[in-house]
């Protein structure tokens, strides 16, 4: 079946800091490949996708890859801000599709200091 | 803005009573709407996908009698925790993939169950 492996957490870092968020997923065929976040007291947004191998997701200065060869989709952020305090949640949809079943990775609760 | 809305965003009940959860797709038609169960410092489970106009499918281990879900409309689907019980306490989200060109998946912001 589909599974999401992502770094534990939490990770806490200080104002203009490098951020990784490992993933990596196991699926058959061609997932679709999607990180979330998940601010205090709010529901999920879309902070990124993929759809095939070797795509490259951006948004907010947050970039992650889809790797084939290594199945991952490592999350990177040059300079995190406080604001980017939240929990960050990466998921795949099987088949290459962007809506449908999504299974997600347990999520890592990232906390950026001043 | 929000496009899915979930009510209530919190509810306390006593063990025993039903709760009803609503999902609405705010500005546009959703024929399938999907219910995730969220446990604290957890991962989203996905508990069942619902279908306007037809019946939901339950996704294994979810008991089709505890959780029932009714689409009655394109823009409102309905969860209610029948007989609850202090397991039954977490956080339940809703989402709906939009109809339009990009064909995202739009989250409620959850609603927090606590049964006492």
């Amino acid at each position: 079946g589909n599974s999401v492996t992502q770094m534990e957490g939490p990770v806490t870092l200080s104002e203009e800091a490098f951020l990784t968020i490992n993933c990596t997923y196991t699926a058959t065929g061609y997932p679709s490949l999607f990180w979330y976040v998940q601010y205090p007291g709010e529901g999920l947004q879309l902070l990124l996708k993929a759809t095939k191998a070797d795509d490259k997701g951006s948004n907010k200065g947050f970039e992650a890859t889809y790797r084939k060869e290594t199945t991952s989709f490592h999350l990177e952020k040059g300079s995190v801000q406080v604001s980017d305090s939240a929990v960050y949640f990466c998921a795949l949809i099987r088949g290459g599709t962007s809506y449908g079943k999504l299974t997600f990775g347990q999520g890592t609760i990232l906390t950026v200091h001043p | 803005g929000a496009v899915v809305s979930q009510h209530p965003s919190r509810v306390i009940c006593k063990s025993g009573t039903s709760v009803k959860i609503e999902c609405r797709s705010l500005d546009f038609q959703a024929t399938t709407m999907f219910w995730y169960r969220q446990f604290p410092k957890q991962s989203l489970m996905l508990m069942a996908t619902s279908n306007e106009g037809s019946k939901a499918t339950y996704e294994q281990g979810v008991e089709k009698d505890k959780f029932l879900i009714n689409h009655a409309s394109l823009t409102l689907s309905t969860l209610t925790v029948t007989s609850a019980h202090p397991e039954d306490s977490s956080f339940y989200i809703c989402s709906a993939p939009s109809s339009r060109a990009n064909n995202e998946q739009y989250f409620g912001p959850g609603t927090r169950l606590t049964v006492t």
